[in-house]
């Protein structure tokens, strides 16, 4: 079956950095996906990972080892707007690749 | 630059009536258009996906529907609502290339009383 994992919650003080894994199993696989989503509202894409390694984007960064079926998003230099919930999700399909499938999302809390 | 309308923001409905959620897609032509369902504390569910006009693929049964009279136009119904099935019911849009990420729009959150 399909299965993607991440921790459900995560604290972090503002200015520290955080490291959300994420495991999956899924039946293929084309690619990673990182969505932040803030309470009450939608996800927005922050990054993809297609091949083995490490992708930066500013302050977030996303790692995937394909032979190891796992992922994280490092987020640095947090600040307070950095509270949300970080998605991650496959696109396991060969026809489509927005047919994702999402793991629960990690709420990340930051403290002063 | 591509922008994504869904509405309504939020819908307050009684079990056993009809839903009818709309979605356009501006700035982008034959995107692939995708409907997404978040239960409270839970992740997202596809439950369609069309690659074009009047091409509609149902991953979960359920007693919605999914139609796309036009190219950026794509719209989520029912006959009649369930209380299962309130959620944030989410429209995506993506290219049809590699690796193209989905965009999604605001979200309709649903309460079926």
């Amino acid at each position: 079956g399909q299965n993607i994992d991440q921790p459900t919650e995560m604290t972090a003080t503002e200015g520290a950095i955080v490291q959300i894994n994420c495991t999956y199993q899924t039946s293929g696989f084309n690619g990673l996906f990182w969505y932040q989503q803030h309470a009450g509202e939608a996800p927005t894409f922050l990054s993809y990972n297609v091949l083995d390694g490490l992708e930066e984007k500013g302050r977030f960064s996303s790692f995937l080892s394909r032979s190891k079926g796992y992922s994280y998003l490092l987020l640095k230099e947090l600040q307070m707007k950095d509270s949300a919930s970080y998605l991650c999700a496959v696109s396991p399909s060969t026809d489509s690749w927005g047919k994702l499938q999402f793991g629960a999302g990690t709420q990340v809390v930051v403290t002063p | 630059s591509q922008t994504i309308h869904q509405w309504p923001a939020t819908l307050v409905q009684p079990v056993g009536s009809p839903l009818s959620l709309e979605c356009t897609v501006e700035g982008t032509s034959n995107p692939n258009l995708y409907w997404y369902r978040q239960a409270a504390g839970r992740g997202l569910q596809l439950l369609f996906y069309s690659v074009g006009i009047g091409q509609i693929s149902s991953e979960v049964p359920q007693n919605l529907s999914a139609s796309r009279p036009q190219d950026r136009q794509f719209i989520l119904s029912s006959k009649k609502l369930l209380l299962s099935d309130s959620g944030f019911y989410l429209c995506a849009w993506s290219l049809t290339g590699w690796a193209s990420p989905l965009h999604f729009g605001n979200g309709t959150r649903l309460t079926v009383t």
